[in-house]
């Protein structure tokens, strides 16, 4: 499968623990884009890269969110101190240019806190 | 500023009879719209784009979507659904010049009756 790649699919953690999750975009994709989605609603744009540059970061990801991308391939996100209300999916997307508009989505990390 | 407002939270129909999806946007800017569809426990998956060429633009499935810029809206259509249609829709707009980061709206669930 050379679709975008998540991991793991599914995670449980207890508030106020600090949980990792990996997103490996289609190969030679530029663009990687972070999402989160809760329950009945539209998913929320986070932070985008353009390989490993963050080029902007939504107002949603506080100072608990960090995401990163070493060497413009895959990209981690960490969320730290996790609470209640991080619960949701948490989607990666990609797409192989700047002028290519089609993102390619993941299935995304589900993420519950206790 | 770039906004989306899905009229129709669910909306249930027939299978044999059309669907109808509403979808009414904002935008600074000539934007590009698109139609992403969400299976249970699947990727979102694009069913069809404008970018401002044709007005009437066909998608995957049967889907075809109308862009009429005097009433900023981009509703999708089919004319006959099946059972596989039931899924979460969601219309999204996005603009090169904000990264081409996708606004999602709330979503409409789509339910297929037999």
């Amino acid at each position: 499968d050379t679709g975008v790649s998540q991991d793991p699919r599914h995670k449980i953690t207890k508030r106020g623990q600090n949980v990792t999750f990996r997103c490996d975009p289609i190969s030679e994709h530029n663009r990687l884009y972070w999402y989160r989605q809760t329950l009945g609603q539209g998913p929320e744009f986070l932070t985008y890269f353009q390989n490993e540059a963050q080029l902007e970061k939504s107002r949603l990801l506080s100072d608990r969110f960090s995401a990163e991308r070493p060497k413009g391939s895959f990209s981690t996100l960490e969320i730290q101190r996790t609470e209640q209300g991080d619960s949701a999916m948490y989607l990666c997307a990609s797409s192989p240019q700047a002028t290519n508009e089609k993102l390619f989505f993941g299935s995304g990390t589900q993420l519950s806190v206790l | 500023a770039q906004s989306v407002t899905q009229l129709d939270s669910h909306v249930s129909v027939s299978e044999g009879t059309p669907v109808l999806l509403r979808c009414n946007y904002s935008s600074s800017y000539s934007p590009s719209l698109f139609w992403y569809v969400q299976h249970p426990n699947k990727g979102l998956q694009l069913l069809l784009k404008y970018t401002s060429a044709a007005t009437l633009v066909k998608g995957i499935n049967g889907f075809e979507a109308e862009f009429k810029k005097s009433e900023t809206s981009f509703h999708l259509t089919k004319p006959s659904a099946h059972m596989s249609d039931a899924a979460e829709y969601f219309c999204v707009v996005s603009l090169k010049a904000a990264g081409n980061k996708l606004t999602f709206g709330g979503g409409t669930r789509v339910l297929v009756k037999p």
